[in-house]
């Protein structure tokens, strides 16, 4: 069975403060990763992709991978109140879908 | 607007009904999705498609029947729903599967009473 695990959350943090988000998955043979943020009601949006070992940064957001590990990470820097949302991790193994965790939901709060 | 449309975007239908619910992509993608998001639950695949062609019906109930007529255009006939099948529908897109990642459509919000 391949799987995607994320904590469910919630997480609080503070505004400002750094959110770190995580997910491990059970298939070595996945090549992709994605983090989706979705908004109560909403349907998801991209956020992040990354597919290779070591950090990506865009903006405020950081993907970490370690493919060793099966670990992929994303750090949220100057959280805010607006970025307060569930955040999906997927996975892509060597087929034609992507594997979603069930989603860690992030409170930030003023 | 995320380049994939669904419409409608809110539907309340009597368990007796027959509707259908439907997706446009103009990314040119050649994979297609339907997922089911219920209440504080987690994404569950219904139905793939690649190039047309349905590679993936993960034991969806009949009363749920896709449809995808051309690699731009995807449907979702329902029939027969049960109150339980009332969640968020969600329809994706990618270029050629999900090592490119997806794009969501804004979902339909289907209520069934």
């Amino acid at each position: 069975q391949k799987e995607v695990e994320q904590n469910s959350g919630p997480l609080s943090v503070p505004e400002g403060a750094i959110a770190s988000l995580n997910c491990t998955y059970s298939d070595r043979g996945s090549q992709s990763f994605f983090w989706y943020r979705q908004y109560s009601g909403k349907s998801p949006e991209l956020i992040m992709s990354i597919y290779s070992n070591g950090d990506k940064e865009d903006g405020r957001f950081t993907a970490q991978l370690n493919k060793a590990s099966q670990y992929v990470s994303l750090l949220i820097r100057d959280s805010q109140p607006s970025d307060s949302a569930t955040y999906l991790c997927a996975a892509a193994p060597n087929t034609d879908k992507l594997i979603f965790g069930t989603g860690t939901r992030l409170q930030v709060f003023p | 607007e995320t380049g994939v449309t669904q419409t409608p975007r809110h539907l309340v239908m009597g368990m007796t009904n027959k509707k259908s619910l439907k997706c446009e992509q103009h990314l040119g993608h050649n994979a297609m999705y339907w997922y089911k998001q219920s209440a504080k639950k987690p994404l569950e695949l219904m139905f793939v498609y690649n190039f047309k062609e349905q590679t993936e019906n993960n034991s969806v109930p009949s009363r749920f029947s896709p449809e995808c007529p051309n690699s731009s255009h995807l449907f979702l006939h329902l029939h027969t729903l049960q109150p339980e099948d009332s969640a968020l529908y969600l329809c994706a897109s990618s270029p050629s599967g999900g090592r490119d990642g997806y794009t969501f459509g804004s979902g339909t919000r289907l209520t069934v009473v």
